[in-house]
């Protein structure tokens, strides 16, 4: 069965802090994963996909097979980070979702 | 880029009700989806459809259904409503790519209240 585990519903770190959103999927083929972040009041918007193996906003993440995760991370917070964190599992054209990290970033 | 309309952005309805949520995607997607979005449960899927009259159940679909007649617009049907639909509906489209997920495009999403 496919799954998402975001262990922590609310990471809260200070202004300069480094960030970890954490993830861990569950699934039996080639998984493809991804982030997706919703700001206040704003739709919820794709961050990064791990295929693309790209930094957005100063955002990575790395698939670790090994270990089953596709923790989200950054060197150093920012206020304008704070936002709604969801990780996404993709198998035949459908998604399934973690239930979300609310991030909150304090000056 | 890619512009997924919902038709309303809150919307009040009495149990019992028949309710209508519609979607419009801009970009001739195939494929689209309903989710639910509720605190502590992320997102779950109630029902998506890869092609024009064609629809799947998700996770979740009890006491909705779906109609895709045309490519661009899918609405999400509550039969009759009860209170615990209380919820933000979110649709998204994509467009299917060979063998992989793809990513999807949100609407706005509507919040809907159950009286």
């Amino acid at each position: 069965a496919q799954r998402v585990t975001q262990p922590e519903k609310l990471l809260s770190v200070f202004k300069g802090a480094p960030v970890e959103l954490k993830c861990n999927y569950s699934y039996s083929g080639s998984p493809e994963l991804f982030w997706y972040v919703q700001y206040s009041r704003q739709r919820l918007q794709l961050l990064l996909r791990h295929i693309s193996r790209e930094s957005i906003k100063g955002f990575t993440a790395d698939l670790n097979k090994g270990e089953t995760s596709f923790h989200l991370k950054k060197p150093f917070a920012q206020e304008e980070d704070s936002a709604m964190y969801y990780c996404a599992l993709s198998g035949r054209n459908k998604l399934v979702f973690g239930a979300g990290t609310i991030l909150r970033v304090k000056s | 880029d890619v512009k997924v309309t919902q038709s309303s952005r809150y919307l009040v309805k009495r149990t019992g009700e028949k309710v209508f949520l519609e979607c419009v995607q801009d970009m001739d997607h195939e494929n689209m989806f309903w989710y639910r979005q509720d605190p502590g449960l992320g997102l779950r899927l109630i029902y998506f459809s890869y092609d024009v009259k064609m629809k799947e159940k998700g996770d979740i679909p009890e006491g909705y259904s779906v109609s895709r007649e045309k490519k661009e617009r899918f609405s999400l049907i509550l039969e009759s409503a009860s209170t615990n639909q209380t919820s933000m509906y979110l649709c998204a489209s994509s467009s299917p790519v060979q063998g992989r997920g793809s990513a999807q495009h949100f609407g706005d999403g509507t919040r809907l209240s159950i009286l």
